[in-house]
């Protein structure tokens, strides 16, 4: 069954440091996300992707945040200058429409800790 | 804006009991609604979905009914099983000219124990 891949499942980084998260979604799909939770909170939009372009993304995706895909099936999530409040576990996803009509499949998570 | 209320853990049960998981939503417009599970280890997956007023959604023995007077689609699943240990989400998307991005509640975690 085709499933959404992600890596590193787990990075510790230090404050101030880049990191990208990578992200394989299943092939066919149209439409990418990134999703992240906070420990013990909800689970939060960060930003939707469709057509090498962003297409929707939350007040939380400000400048330090960026997506591309730059080889047609990788999708990566880059946090230029990460910091404390960046730790959270990140979920990438993926639709063949848009998630008000149908279904988004989600990897496993990438949990991201920064000290 | 858009949010999801539900039912906080976690929560354990004996194999064969009753669940009802609470999910309240708030809403501007129509929502489809969404329950989503993740096993440990994995990634969230679509339990069910409904896309009106007083559809049910229904998969692996779980079942959730949209009701829009009390804005609610609570989980339920009447004899639950050691294999149903997962942690729960509801969601909901999309309003009157559509979105793109799933509001999500915090999540359940539930044990079922032999």
């Amino acid at each position: 069954e085709p499933e959404v891949t992600q890596t590193p499942s787990h990075q510790v980084t230090q404050m101030g440091q880049e990191v990208i998260l990578r992200c394989v979604p299943i092939s066919n799909h149209l439409y990418f996300y990134w999703y992240r939770q906070i420990l013990g909170q909800k689970v939060e939009f960060l930003v939707s992707f469709y057509n090498n372009e962003i297409s929707e993304k939350s007040e939380i995706f400000d400048d330090q945040f960026s997506v591309e895909r730059p080889d047609g099936s990788n999708f990566t999530l880059k946090i230029r200058s990460t910091k404390l409040e960046d730790s959270a576990m990140y979920f990438c996803a993926s639709s063949e429409t848009i998630s008000a009509a149908g279904e988004l499949f989600f990897g496993e998570g990438s949990r991201l800790t920064v000290l | 804006g858009n949010s999801v209320t539900q039912m906080e853990g976690p929560v354990t049960l004996s194999e064969e009991a009753f669940l009802t998981i609470n999910c309240t939503y708030t809403a501007t417009g129509y929502p489809s609604l969404f329950w989503y599970v993740q096993y440990p280890g994995e990634g969230l997956q679509l339990l069910l979905k409904a896309t009106k007023a007083d559809d049910k959604g229904s998969n692996k023995g779980f079942e959730a009914t949209y009701r829009k007077e009390t804005t609610s689609f609570h989980l339920e699943k009447g004899s639950v099983q050691v294999s149903d240990s997962a942690v729960y989400f509801c969601a909901l998307s999309g309003t009157q000219g559509g979105s793109e991005k799933l509001v999500f509640g915090k999540g359940m975690k539930l044990t079922v124990n032999p």
